[in-house]
């Protein structure tokens, strides 16, 4: 298996446009989760999903922000608009019921400029 | 609530030392499970090593260990033989079976000295 595929790897955008991050989960996992890494906050969890379900979006910071994940193999965070405080490393993860432990991506590198 | 707290924000080590990272935690839970990752500056986070509570025998992956304390919350993680390539941020995390969630601690730089 590839692990948790995210794209891209790094994203540049002007405040006010609309930023979509990509991941997709490693195949037969049926959790998935998005963080947000900042050296202010640490890792926090903004959203994760059950079978392709939202569970919890109580991390989400406001309405800009947006997740769906419309089948198991693919999932999106839509920022709009990105604001310069949401530059951060954004992080997707996968993992089953039984298999302890998050398999994370590689990560997105926001800058909103 | 559950809290992950590492005490360390940064240590430094020589090579083919051995150095102890901290974490403490809290929880009215019986059964969870610990972890710790590492993350180094290409910035994958990656399992590092996990515990059960419920095992009293402390887990171990090659140079790494754990000496995990139940009673006084504590789950720490020793590196052997440091090597450079352990230079990383190293994050304590606490997982609930049915929570299905972590929480981190807000993680220890550990760079490794030649």
């Amino acid at each position: 298996d590839a692990g948790v595929i995210q794209s891209p790897r790094h994203e540049v955008t002007e405040m006010g446009q609309e930023v979509t991050l990509r991941c997709k989960p490693i195949s037969g996992h049926d959790y998935l989760f998005w963080y947000r890494q900042t050296m202010m906050r640490g890792l926090e969890l903004l959203i994760y999903f059950n079978n392709n379900v939202p569970i919890d979006d109580s991390g989400m910071p406001e309405d800009r922000f947006s997740a769906k994940m419309p089948n198991a193999s693919f999932s999106t965070l839509k920022i709009q608009p990105s604001e310069p405080r949401d530059s951060a490393v954004y992080f997707c993860a996968s993992s089953s019921r039984g298999d302890y432990g998050y398999t994370f991506g590689s990560g997105t590198r926001l800058t909103v400029v | 609530a559950q809290t992950v707290t590492q005490s360390q924000p940064e240590m430094s080590v020589q090579e083919a030392e051995t150095v102890t990272l901290s974490c403490t935690y809290d929880t009215s839970e019986s059964n969870y499970y610990l972890f710790w990752y590492k993350q180094p500056p290409s910035r994958q986070m990656i399992l590092v090593i996990r515990q059960e509570a419920y095992k009293q025998q402390n887990a171990t992956e090659n140079r790494f260990s754990v000496n995990f304390q139940k009673a006084a919350k504590s789950f720490s993680l020793k590196i052997s033989d440091s090597q450079l390539g352990d230079t990383a941020m190293y994050f304590c995390a606490f997982m609930t079976p049915t929570g299905n969630q972590f929480y981190f601690g807000t993680g220890t730089s550990l760079t490794v000295i030649p």
